[in-house]
């Protein structure tokens, strides 16, 4: 099955700066996912790339999708002491397993 | 409103104690799974439940059984606990399973904390 791995493990930056997330993983995908998890609570699933996609907008959050590098990046941008949380990547393909396997995450704290 | 409803979000209990937390989902889905996250080991998948009366072993099923019965619950239970098993469990659920559509987002429940000891 497909496991992304985030980087950096933790990052901390001033409310206001854009903060950028990679993920890596390893084989073909059919589309990868970005999560948020706030301390202690569920995953709030954020946006999906499909594989034949390069980059995708929703609100402050800009996703892009480098299959050739097996990688992705989420900007959030003018970010806000809210966006404190961490954040997965779950890359899928059809040719998977039935689930989805997370990492460990990149922990992002919004300093006010 | 369209939710993942764990139940209870708090438990401690004692060894052995057989105990089961509850997943209910209201959007028909057809795919429903649980995890465990526990520090420096991530997210891992314990079951997963394509559909009514259709369960498969995730990464870490030892000491758990799950049923699905109906489709929109699908129990947690832990027949015998051990402290072992002290964790934070999620129940999520999806449209569809990820070879018939693939990136069905996942949604999560707000998680049970359990405390074996």
């Amino acid at each position: 099955s497909q496991q992304g791995e985030e980087d950096p493990q933790a990052l901390s930056i001033q409310e206001g700066e854009n903060a950028t997330m990679n993920c890596s993983y390893k084989t073909s995908i059919n589309n990868l996912q970005w999560y948020r998890q706030n301390s202690g609570r569920g995953l709030v699933h954020l946006i999906l790339i499909r594989s034949n996609e390069r980059e995708k907008h929703s609100g402050r959050l800009r996703v892009t999708l480098d299959t050739s590098k097996k990688s992705s990046s989420l900007l959030i941008t003018a970010s806000r002491a809210a966006d404190t949380a961490s954040y997965f990547c779950a890359p899928s393909s059809i040719q998977g397993a039935q689930k989805l396997v997370f990492g460990q995450g990149t922990r992002l704290t919004i300093n006010p | 409103e369209a939710q993942v409803t764990q139940n209870p979000r708090y438990l401690i209990t004692v060894t052995g104690k057989k105990l089961t937390v509850t997943c209910s989902q209201n959007m028909n889905h057809e795919y429903m799974s649980w995890y465990r996250q526990d520090p420096g080991l991530g997210l891992r998948q314990i079951y997963y439940s394509m559909n009514v009366e259709v369960t498969d072993k995730g990464d870490v099923p030892e000491g758990y059984k799950v049923s699905r019965k109906e489709k929109r619950n699908f129990p947690l239970i832990l027949e015998s606990p051990s402290p072992n098993q002290t964790s934070l469990y999620f129940c999520a659920s999806s449209l569809g399973t990820f070879r018939i559509l693939p990136g069905s987002p996942l949604h999560f429940g707000n998680g049970t904390r359990l405390t074996v000891t």
